[in-house]
């Protein structure tokens, strides 16, 4: 099993606030890296998937960016708004491999 | 409309009655996979299939089957249910494997007493 680590675990952050988070996964044997967003009661939504050295992704005010050589890759949020509270994942598949292993996950809490 | 769907959405049954979660995609997707969800240890994925007649233990598969007869459809069984296999399940779908985006079903939360 390949370890996908997540940080933080959860956070609570102040409407218009931005923040960030990390995922970090194994470098060897890289093929492709997921963002999703699960919000409560919902199944989870596919944000970005990237798959070279140096992506970023944009989606509105959420954006990615990754990092092979060294294992991470960062999620933003420009400026959080309360409905942008939701668990977010992400996942790691290894060249050769048909599997998908996902990270913990971070619980974000905007508070209005 | 472009989706996967999971039925039963909720289930309560007893240890050893054999049961049967099924999954449908309608997208035409050539990977499909089963995913449980569990308090702090995130989704593990159980079994996946990357097309008709191929399929694959992935990280947790004890205790299931799965079988892949038509493109479409990717049903989860469980022969013989026991308390630990309470949990929610996801079935989710992506056009092929890895660098695609998986879309999810809505969830089957099973109960096993």
């Amino acid at each position: 099993i390949l370890n996908v680590e997540q940080s933080p675990q959860s956070l609570h952050v102040q409407e218009g606030d931005s923040t960030n988070f990390t995922c970090s996964f194994p470098s060897s044997n890289f093929y492709a890296l997921h963002w999703y967003r699960w919000e409560t009661a919902k199944s989870p939504e596919a944000l970005f998937v990237m798959t070279l050295n140096g992506d970023e992704k944009k989606k509105g005010r959420i954006s990615a960016t990754l990092n092979t050589k060294e294992g991470y890759s960062y999620l933003y949020i420009k400026g959080s708004q309360p409905e942008d509270s939701a668990t977010y994942l992400c996942a790691h598949s290894g060249a050769g491999s048909y599997q998908l292993t996902f990270g913990k996950g971070t619980k974000l809490s905007v508070i209005p | 409309e472009a989706q996967v769907t999971q039925n039963p959405r909720y289930l309560i049954t007893v240890t050893g009655k054999k049961l049967t979660v099924t999954c449908s995609q309608n997208m035409n997707h050539e990977y499909m996979s089963w995913y449980r969800q569990d308090p702090g240890l995130g989704l593990r994925q159980i079994y996946y299939s990357m097309n008709v007649e191929v399929t694959d233990k992935g990280d947790v598969p004890e205790g299931y089957k799965v079988s892949r007869k038509e493109k479409r459809n990717f049903p989860l069984i469980l022969e013989s249910p026991s308390p630990n296999q309470t949990s929610l399940y996801f079935c989710a779908s992506s056009l092929f494997s890895g660098n695609q985006p998986q879309h999810f079903g809505d969830g089957t939360r099973l109960s096993i007493l």
